[in-house]
């Protein structure tokens, strides 16, 4: 079975800091993919990023960068010089690469608020 | 420009009414799902669909049910209402073996079962 963990319930940081967002996940496949949503105030579901297995590299995207190891099956997610529009609840999430089986498995979030 | 959508966006009710909620696509996909989220929990999945007259229970099905009648629409039916199904639903839908699997969201439908 699939599992998604995001150890971090709340994060608080002060504008201008970064701050990361830890994400482990379980799977038995070896071709799996990885995801990360936001969910700001208003409540929609915002697709920021997906990986595959396959592919280890980093990714940046302007503030917003992700470190996937897959030797500590982490999918961290960083970011840089916070600003207030970061706050929201952000949710990693495990898909299996077969087809047929695309359902998501989602971590339970991490809210994070960004003080001015 | 295509959306998925669900309705209602809000909806109040007592225990023991059947409920239902609607989730329409038009990105033409085969997959659709619907998950429900509490404060704890993230999204958890109720039940999916991978195309017209599949219909699959997820992590927590019991006391919902859906139907695929055609390519677009997957209503989701609360028999008789309890209040531990006051939750936030969203329905998501994905292209067949598409790349990455990506899912899109629809908006959410708030309820509230007293």
């Amino acid at each position: 079975a699939q599992k998604v963990t995001q150890a971090q319930t709340e994060i608080s940081v002060v504008e201008k800091e970064d701050v990361t967002l830890d994400c482990v996940y379980e799977t038995r496949d070896t071709t799996y993919y990885l995801f990360w949503y936001k969910q700001p105030p208003s409540g929609e579901l915002v697709f920021l990023i997906r990986r595959n297995s396959f592919d280890e590299q980093n990714e940046i995207s302007g503030r917003y960068s992700w470190n996937f190891q897959k030797s500590t099956s982490s999918f961290n997610f960083t970011i840089t010089a916070s600003q207030v529009v970061d706050s929201a609840v952000y949710f990693c999430a495990l898909s299996e690469a077969n087809f047929g089986n695309e359902k998501l498995t989602f971590g339970t979030g991490t809210r994070l608020t960004i003080i001015p | 420009d295509a959306e998925i959508t669900q309705s209602p966006r809000h909806k109040i009710t007592e225990t023991g009414r059947q409920v239902t909620l609607a989730c329409h696509q038009t990105w033409n996909h085969n997959n659709m799902f619907w998950y429900r989220q509490d404060l704890g929990h993230g999204l958890r999945l109720i039940h999916y669909s991978y195309g017209v007259q599949d219909t699959n229970k997820g992590e927590v099905s019991d006391g919902y049910s859906v139907s695929r009648s055609n390519t677009e629409d997957l209503p989701l039916t609360l028999e008789s209402a309890a209040s531990s199904q006051t939750s936030v639903y969203f329905c998501a839908s994905s292209e067949t073996g598409g790349l990455y699997n990506e899912q899109f969201f629809g908006p959410g439908t708030r309820l509230t079962v007293l």
